[in-house]
């Protein structure tokens, strides 16, 4: 089985530039959500869809963040315009459905803003 | 502050040795996990414990669950060079499965 998908895996960009990251999910599986893991900290959630329904967003900072799932299968994260403080990892999980509560990571994408 | 708190921060053992992470939490819990991370393979599900589960085993990871006390520890029996990783407690409120993980207990195995 395939695991979740992400790219770029390392991305620099310097303040104020635009930056996008991308996820597939194992197949099959309804939920996605995308983390953001600063250095020496747990991931902390930013967005969780259910098949293409936002469930959760409240922790993503939408005037420079957002996030898309169209189909229902993979996503897409944005910034614009990117701060100093976004340095981080943009880690991507899916589990299979709700309740299953076990989530699979990709590998992320690691994040410079200069 | 949500998440939870791993204890201690960090922890260096010699191999074959065994290693104990807690993890402390204020609010009530469905269920807890414990997930690993390294460099080499990521953040991986490890064990899942339910609330109305005191203790649970998979091969030589031990975790117990103390609801009344609101803490859990993850215990790894003989450890080994690869059990080099952060280890992070994730708790599951029971709200759309949203879990929240802590700050991780950075584990370093010598040789």
């Amino acid at each position: 089985e395939a695991g979740v998908a992400q790219s770029p895996r390392y991305k620099i960009i310097e303040k104020r530039q635009s930056v996008a990251f991308w996820c597939n999910p194992i197949s099959g599986h309804a939920t996605l959500y995308w983390y953001q893991q600063i250095l020496g900290q747990g991931p902390k959630l930013l967005i969780q869809f259910q098949n293409n329904g936002v469930v959760d967003d409240s922790q993503l900072p939408k005037d420079r963040f957002s996030a898309e799932r169209l189909k229902g299968v993979d996503s897409t994260l944005k910034i614009q315009p990117a701060k100093l403080e976004d340095s981080a990892v943009y880690l991507c999980a899916s589990s299979i459905l709700q309740g299953s509560n076990e989530q699979f990571f990709g590998p992320g994408t690691r994040l410079t803003v200069l | 502050s949500q998440q939870g708190e791993e204890d201690p921060q960090a922890l260096s053992i010699q191999e074959g040795e065994n290693a104990t992470m807690n993890c402390s939490y204020k609010t009530s819990i469905n269920n807890l996990q414990w997930y690993r991370q390294n460099s080499g393979r990521g953040l991986v599900h490890l064990i899942l414990i339910r609330s109305n589960e005191r203790e649970k085993h998979s091969g030589r990871l031990r975790v117990t669950l103390d609801t009344s006390k609101k803490s859990s520890s993850l215990l790894i029996t003989a450890s080994r060079a690869a059990d080099t990783a952060s280890y992070f407690c994730a708790r599951d409120l029971n709200r759309d499965d949203k879990i929240i993980f802590g700050k991780g207990t950075r584990l370093h195995i010598l040789p």
